[in-house]
């Protein structure tokens, strides 16, 4: 079945350190590749996408992720956590003009 | 600055009862979109429009019900059918259905049920 699956519901990190988060998908064609961020209460603001080209793309706020093929993976990373970066995390996959969103990553952030 | 506004930030439905949500945009977008958020679920989508009086059936539409007869307002009613309304509702838009990329939420509407 085709799905977006993100194993991890809950990640607790320690500010100043390396945060991954994880994103599977299971899709014939390669789709396009979303991550999104929510503050609670609050709507989803786009941090970086992939569509084609260099697999290691970046975006706001000092995010990055790398798509792997043959994974089937598009992981988020951060080199350093602040603690604005409490949060939940959700990755996306575009296909035939349709959004499917895995159930989300909630990020603590401790002191 | 343009945004989608949904309002109210928080709603209460009683037994039986029609509620409705309201979404607009001024981003002049053509898509529009409605999405159910529960906790460890993710989105899901109730109900698209990609133009002015047309909008098509999402994966969870029982229960709902929407209208597009304005290009910037696209208002979803949880209606009596369905049994348990209570979740986090984003609405959603995009200049295009094609243009994913470019999908822009508004900050969503908690409904509650008394």
């Amino acid at each position: 079945a085709q799905s977006v699956t993100q194993p991890d519901i809950h990640i607790t990190v320690s500010e100043g350190a390396s945060l991954e988060l994880r994103c599977n998908y299971s899709y014939g064609a390669t789709p396009y590749l979303f991550w999104y961020v929510q503050s609670p209460g609050q709507g989803l603001q786009l941090l970086l996408k992939y569509f084609s080209g260099d697999t290691l793309v970046q975006g706001i706020k000092g995010f990055e992720a790398e798509f792997k093929r043959s994974q089937s993976s598009f992981n988020l990373r951060k080199p350093s956590v602040h603690w604005s970066d409490a949060a939940e995390y959700f990755c996306a996959v575009g296909v035939n003009n349709d959004m499917r969103f895995g159930a989300g990553t909630r990020l603590t952030v401790k002191p | 600055d343009g945004g989608i506004t949904q309002s109210p930030k928080y709603l209460f439905r009683k037994e039986g009862q029609n509620v409705t949500l309201s979404c607009e945009q001024n981003l002049n977008h053509d898509a529009m979109y409605w999405y159910r958020q529960d906790p460890g679920q993710g989105l899901r989508l109730i109900y698209y429009s990609q133009i002015v009086n047309d909008f098509q059936k999402g994966d969870i539409a029982e229960g709902y019900s929407v209208s597009r007869e304005k290009k910037e307002s696209f208002p979803l009613t949880v209606t009596s059918a369905q049994k348990n309304p209570t979740a986090f509702y984003l609405c959603a838009s995009s200049p295009t259905q094609v243009e994913l990329e470019k999908l822009f939420f508004g900050s969503g509407t908690q409904l509650s049920v008394l």
